[in-house]
């Protein structure tokens, strides 16, 4: 059975650092694997798709890799900003096309 | 509006009544899922929709819940006698297709139900 975790819970770091949050898994037999942000009170958006072809997806300050063989991904986010704080997902998609959730790393950037 | 648009956005009932919640999924996405996030919890799934396909029930957590998907579009998550421990956020989701096809998922803003 598929476990997804997320390592930190949560984060507080100052304006302007990078960072990493780190997400693993127990089924390297995987589809894809997302990340997600959730803002308070509001729906979940799709940040970056890892399938399980690649290695790594970037978009903007973000950067996310793929280690299927040791079950690991990392988000990377360069220069952070106090937008950036959100909780972070992630999420592994297996062979029954469900998708099999962390429980989030909460991240706070101070100003 | 070109986002996965779910309606009420918030709900209360009462223990014992039955709830409907809608999703209108994102034009030609073919995929359409449900999931639930109880307070403090992660994303939890209900039920998964493909095209045409007979759905992937396997997270429906009890005889009380059922989702239809008309016309392959949108999709209405029915709870029957409704209790406490329903109270939950309800998202929807819809993507352009599933696994291989590597198609992120869109999200709704979802549906925060409270039964009282």
């Amino acid at each position: 059975k598929q476990e997804v975790t997320q390592i930190p819970a949560a984060l507080s770091v100052p304006e302007g650092e990078n960072l990493v949050l780190n997400c693993s898994f127990t089924d390297s037999a995987i589809y894809n694997l997302q990340w997600f942000r959730q803002d308070p009170g509001k729906g979940l958006t799709s940040l970056l798709l890892i399938q399980s072809s690649q290695r790594e997806q970037t978009s903007g300050r973000l950067n996310a890799s793929l280690d299927k063989s040791s079950g690991r991904s990392t988000l990377y986010i360069a220069a952070s900003q106090p937008g950036d704080s959100a909780t972070y997902l992630c999420a592994v998609m297996g062979s029954n096309y469900q998708l099999i959730w962390g429980a989030g790393t909460k991240l706070i950037i101070k100003p | 509006g070109a986002g996965v648009s779910q309606s009420p956005s918030n709900k209360v009932t009462e223990k014992g009544k039955d709830v409907e919640l809608r999703c209108d999924p994102i034009s030609g996405h073919t995929a359409l899922y449900w999931y639930r996030q109880s307070l403090g919890q992660g994303l939890e799934f209900l039920i998964y929709f493909q095209g045409n396909s007979a759905p992937d029930k396997s997270g429906l957590p009890s005889d009380r819940f059922s989702a239809e998907r008309t016309g392959g579009s949108v999709s209405t998550l029915t709870i029957q006698r409704t209790q406490q421990e329903d109270s939950a956020v309800y998202l929807c989701a819809s993507s352009l297709g599933v696994g291989r096809l590597g198609s992120p998922l869109h999200f709704g803003n979802g549906t925060r139900l409270t039964v009282t």
